[in-house]
């Protein structure tokens, strides 16, 4: 069984700092990984998307891949409240074309 | 962006009836999108592929006769949950892959 493992938290952090977010995953073959944003009654929302071992980054969100490790992060800096929600780690199955996803972290970010 | 576009957003059935959940590609065709059903506070859990032309593939403890998928054009798919029971109420969330998945609106059925 392919598994994507999350820490369901809640992690709080407080209104500017940097939120850490962390995942782990056990197809060694995996190539394509995403973090999703869920807002509670809605459909995931896709923030990032890596490939490559290393850093990605896009306005306040870094994605980070070490495939050895097989590890992805996401950073959110400057955090914000409407930056509270599940974020959810997801990962390309190699043997079907779907995502697995993890259970996600639920963030809170207090004002 | 590409936009993923299902309907109906909310329902409530009773228990025996059928509901047809229809997603659509709205800006790429897509020969494979995906059905996913979520739970409360679960994750989102693959219940079938849906394959443009062919039968869908279904996961390990779907039941196909119970969650007919039908995927006749390059932009649309539809699950039709059959003799629905309370215990098929969750979150239905339709996706298709285009440089990772978009997902549709999400459809939350309630059997009563």
């Amino acid at each position: 069984q392919k598994e994507v493992e999350q820490n369901s938290g809640p992690l709080s952090v407080p209104e500017g700092a940097i939120a850490s977010l962390n995942c782990t995953y056990s197809d060694r073959g995996s190539q394509s990984f995403f973090w999703y944003r869920q807002y509670s009654g809605k459909s995931p929302e896709l923030i990032m998307s890596i490939y490559s071992n290393g850093d990605k980054e896009d306005g306040r969100f870094t994605a980070q891949l070490n495939k050895a490790s097989q590890y992805v992060s996401l950073l959110i800096r400057d955090s914000q409240p409407s930056d509270s929600a599940t974020y959810l780690c997801a990962v390309v199955d190699t043997g079907r074309r779907a995502l697995t996803f993890g259970s996600g972290t639920r963030l809170q970010v207090q004002p | 962006g590409a936009v993923v576009s299902q309907h109906p957003s909310r329902v409530i059935c009773k228990s025996g009836t059928s509901v047809k959940i229809e997603c659509r590609s709205l800006d790429f065709q897509a020969t494979t999108m995906f059905w996913y059903r979520q739970f409360p506070k679960q994750s989102l859990m693959l219940m079938a592929t849906s394959n443009e032309g062919s039968k869908a593939t279904y996961e390990q403890g779907v039941e196909k006769d119970k969650f007919l998928i039908n995927h006749a054009s390059l932009t649309l798919s539809t699950l039709t949950v059959t003799s629905a029971h309370p215990e098929d109420s969750s979150f239905y969330i339709c996706s298709a892959r285009l440089e990772g998945a978009f997902f549709g609106q999400g459809t939350r059925l309630t059997v009563v």
